[in-house]
């Protein structure tokens, strides 16, 4: 079985530019999440959502930041505009959510450096 | 609130000695308790789990943790180290009961195995 897949690996930008991730979750997982680990540090949560609905998104930085996943299958994470202090690994996770002791499995991450 | 402490952002040991990795966590409610690891590169890869059933738990690597409330820890522990153990672990709390999944985690801590 294919785990989550996330695109790109690497992106090396400028700031002030766009930037765009994409994860592919575990086929019927309902329940796909995006964390930002900085270096040094664990993942903290960005957004969940629960099919298509994002159920929270209460750490998200809503001015710059948006996500999506239509159809409740992949989603995708845009960043508009970038700034130096944006630069982590974004990891996808996924889980087949029933009462919140579900396993999520993550995704390699991509690395994003903002010069 | 909800929160892990890992005491010791680097951990090293002699290969074939005892690892032990800490973590302490802060709840208002039972909490589910995982250990992740993860490799250079690489995501996350859940190594055990405590949803509330034995105390005692066995995971994957030979690796095994023990839920102790009293002491409100989930310390990870290998009898002996393999070169192949080197890696950054996670420990992460999540709640039961709220309707939620959303992983906390700590800092992190990173294993060296000294050959």
């Amino acid at each position: 079985e294919a785990g989550v897949v996330q695109s790109p690996r690497y992106k090396i930008i400028e700031k002030k530019q766009p930037v765009a991730f994409w994860c592919n979750p575990i086929s019927g997982h309902n329940t796909l999440y995006w964390y930002r680990q900085n270096l040094g540090q664990g993942p903290e949560l960005l957004i969940r959502y629960e099919n298509e609905e994002a159920v929270d998104d209460s750490q998200l930085p809503k001015d710059r930041f948006s996500a999506e996943r239509l159809k409740g299958v992949d989603s995708t994470l845009k960043i508009q505009p970038a700034e130096l202090g944006d630069s982590a690994v974004y990891l996808c996770a996924s889980s087949f959510w029933t009462s919140g002791r579900d396993t999520q499995y993550f995704g390699p991450g991509t690395r994003l450096t903002v010069l | 609130a909800q929160s892990v402490t890992q005491l010791g952002s680097h951990v090293s040991v002699s290969e074939g000695a005892l690892v032990l990795l800490r973590c302490n966590y802060s709840s208002s409610v039972p909490p589910y308790l995982f250990w992740y690891v993860q490799y250079p590169n690489q995501g996350l890869q859940l190594l055990l789990k405590y949803t509330s059933a034995a105390t005692l738990v066995k995971g994957i690597n030979g690796f095994e943790a023990e839920f102790k409330k009293s002491e409100t820890s989930f310390h990870l522990t290998k009898p002996s180290a393999h070169m192949s153990d080197a890696a950054e672990y996670f420990c992460a709390v999540t709640l039961r009961g709220t309707g939620a999944n959303n992983l906390f985690f700590g800092t992190g801590t990173r294993l060296t195995v000294i050959p």
